[in-house]
């Protein structure tokens, strides 16, 4: 079972370049997210989508973009990298409407800007 | 909006020892509650979470948590803890109000178990 797939898992970025994060699901869940982890300040929402075509902020959407053309793919674009952006990046994807739901989340993205 | 608060940062604990990790929440309406546990250099996995009925939910590998409305918390506990219970641990908020709703994660709480 593959889940939810990251790529790439380790990522070193010069200041100003841009850079694409790739997650995919392959169980056909309609919610999709990306977080970032920093220490001591837990998981923050970038970006979200609730379906094919449907995005919407999180908490800390500045120098993030965001798509969802299928249901299966949720890529994160980092415009002009900064180094306030060097993090742990995790997709995460959920079945449905009902909140109850598990969250299912990828192995994370290892970012740094130098 | 509600508010995830995991006073705790790091708790080490002797082997074979009890355990609590504290949870606590706000919000002015019904929520939904997660345990998230994360093992180094990999993502969330859920340990556990309350929905509705009885306020203790059980994991799999010997967690506990009980849902105390009139304190709002969410305290994970284990009566024994083993060196591969060594990892860090999210306590995760859901406000139960219909439709999509965003879930806040705690600033998590790292288990170090002692040998």
């Amino acid at each position: 079972n593959a889940g939810v797939t990251q790529t790439p898992k380790f990522q070193v970025l010069k200041t100003g370049q841009s850079m694409t994060l790739q997650c995919a699901q392959d169980m056909n869940h309609e919610y999709m997210s990306w977080y970032r982890q920093d220490p001591g300040m837990g998981l923050r929402l970038i970006h979200y989508s609730v379906g094919a075509g449907i995005t919407d902020q999180g908490e800390v959407p500045n120098g993030y973009n965001v798509s969802r053309s299928t249901t299966e793919d949720f890529p994160l674009r980092l415009l002009s990298a900064a180094p306030s952006q060097t993090s742990v990046y995790f997709c995460a994807s959920s079945p449905d409407r009902f909140n109850g739901n598990t969250i299912y989340f990828g192995e994370g993205s290892w970012l740094t800007v130098v | 909006a509600q508010s995830v608060t995991q006073l705790d940062s790091q708790v080490p604990v002797f082997e074979e020892a009890p355990v609590e990790l504290r949870c606590n929440y706000s919000s002015s309406v019904s929520v939904y509650l997660f345990w998230y546990v994360q093992y180094p250099n990999q993502g969330l996995q859920l340990l556990l979470k309350y929905l509705s009925g009885s306020t203790l939910v059980e994991s799999i590998n010997g967690f506990e948590a009980e849902f105390n409305k009139s304190q709002t918390s969410f305290h994970l506990r284990k009566p024994s803890v083993h060196i591969s219970d060594t990892a860090e641990y999210f306590c995760a908020v859901i406000l139960n109000s219909g439709g999509y709703q965003k879930v806040t994660f705690g600033t998590g709480t790292k288990l170090q178990v002692i040998p």
